[in-house]
């Protein structure tokens, strides 16, 4: 399996202040996904990390709430910007290693608005 | 639409019993993916299966097995002599056609010593 590291496992914000959450992964990868998952709820995907290139979000999720980075095969951020008490949730990225069709998550980076 | 179905929202068992996780899925694709995952209450979620639309041979892993019947669209796990260990939510997912994965709601499995 990869190995895949997030930071901040967990944080708590004040609302209208902004988070960045990164994701280290320990080898290269094809893909990798943004995910929420809302408390009690299932997962949603944010966004698909595009290696150089802007990411695609999925409807319901703009750029400017949630930027994306992803400099190079191994790393990305996810900021949550402007946050609100809505945003609480565990963030977790996700990826797809070359060659192989298995999906791993990181732990989640579970955020708290007040 | 792609759809992922767990009907089942939380389910309790005493151990050593038997608890099959029911999934139903809806896809227009006539290849897919469908996954299982286990989120223990640390919250990460682990990996379990990874299954190719075409194979539709059941699946054993240990204590775990999975039954994929296509024609009625369902993927579900069944935990056999389950453990307090178990207990976790269990999500089943369908990959789409570009990679993503359509989670459903998941089932929240308690298994009681």
């Amino acid at each position: 399996s990869a190995v895949i590291s997030q930071k901040p496992s967990r944080d708590i914000c004040q609302r209208g202040t902004s988070l960045t959450i990164q994701c280290q992964v320990d080898s290269q990868v094809t893909m990798m996904f943004w995910y929420r998952q809302q408390p009690g709820q299932s997962l949603t995907l944010i966004a698909t990390a595009n290696q150089g290139s802007e990411a695609t979000y999925e409807s319901g999720f703009v750029i400017d709430k949630f930027p994306i980075s992803r400099p190079n095969l191994t790393f990305s951020t996810l900021t949550v910007s402007n946050m609100s008490p809505e945003d609480s949730s565990i963030y977790l990225c996700s990826v797809r290693r070359q060659g192989s069709g298995e999906l791993f998550f990181g732990e989640g980076s579970r955020l708290t608005v007040l | 639409a792609q759809k992922v179905t767990q009907a089942q929202t939380e389910i309790s068992v005493v151990e050593k019993e038997d608890v099959t996780l029911d999934c139903v899925y809806e896809t227009r694709d006539t290849t897919y993916y469908l996954f299982w995952y286990k989120q223990p209450p640390s919250g990460e979620l682990v990996f379990l299966i990874r299954r190719n639309s075409f194979d539709e041979q059941n699946e054993i892993s240990g204590r775990y097995s999975w039954n994929f019947q296509k024609s009625t669209s369902s993927f579900n796990f069944t935990i056999t002599a389950s453990q307090v260990v178990d207990s976790a939510v269990y999500f089943c997912a369908l990959e789409d056609s570009s990679y993503k994965l359509i989670f459903g709601s998941g089932t929240r499995l308690l298994v009681r010593p």
